[in-house]
């Protein structure tokens, strides 16, 4: 069974940065695309990136390009969000997920991590 | 990018009652269209993919269909466990986009 272990709430000020993880176990890592939907306050889902640990190729939702980065340590199955300089609209929910190719899907969930700017 | 619009927002129904959401693309998204649902303060579940594909261990209450720009997610008989919001979601294109939600209720 697939498992994704996201770490936990996090409270930051505008222009700090942030590393968020999620850890997985019950599956190949190297094998299936891992990545994060973000989930603002009262509103719906957004796709942020997802990454291919087997060789580290990323796609970015273009409307986040360059705000975060993607990443992963195969030596211990976790992927990571990072970003530089925190805004307050990076407040959300970040839900790490698996994504299945081709047909695209995000067939397993982390619980969240919520992050606060401000 | 592929917008997605789903009608409607947000519905009442009761214990028993069919229920249909409809999910439109901006453009041909041929059938790579997928249905999560998300209760209150919980991750999304994913549903059906492929517009009509049940995930495995999801209730045959639910079901899909539609291709090309036009989708409907169908709840046969409304159980209390799914009262929640439904999202439709594209994975023909990059950036991958969901519909806005609509809440069951």
């Amino acid at each position: 069974e697939v498992q994704l272990v996201q770490s936990g709430a996090q409270v930051r000020k505008p222009g700090e940065s942030l590393n968020i993880s999620c850890q997985s176990s019950g599956y190949r890592f190297t094998s299936a695309w891992i990545g994060w939907v973000r989930q603002m306050p009262g509103k719906g889902l957004e796709w942020v990136a997802i990454i291919y640990p087997g060789d580290s190729d990323t796609k970015y939702n273009p409307s986040l390009q360059g705000q975060v980065t993607i990443s992963v340590d195969n030596s211990i199955n976790t992927a990571y969000l990072q970003w530089t300089s925190l805004k307050a609209s990076d407040t959300a929910i970040y839900y790490c997920v698996i994504h299945r190719v081709p047909s695209g899907y995000f067939d397993s969930w982390g619980p969240g991590t919520r992050v606060t700017v401000s | 990018d592929i917008q997605m619009t789903q009608s409607p927002s947000s519905l009442s129904a009761s214990v028993g009652d069919r229920v249909t959401i409809t999910c439109r693309a901006s453009q041909n998204i041929d059938t790579y269209l997928n249905w999560y649902q998300q209760k209150a303060g919980k991750a999304p579940k994913f549903l059906i993919h492929a517009a009509s594909t049940l995930q495995r261990g999801v209730p045959s209450r639910f079901s899909g269909s539609g291709s090309g720009t036009d989708f409907t997610l169908t709840i046969s008989s409304l159980e209390p466990e799914d009262f929640a919001t439904y999202y439709c979601q594209q994975t023909t294109r990059l950036p991958l986009t969901f519909g806005g939600g609509t809440k069951v209720e």
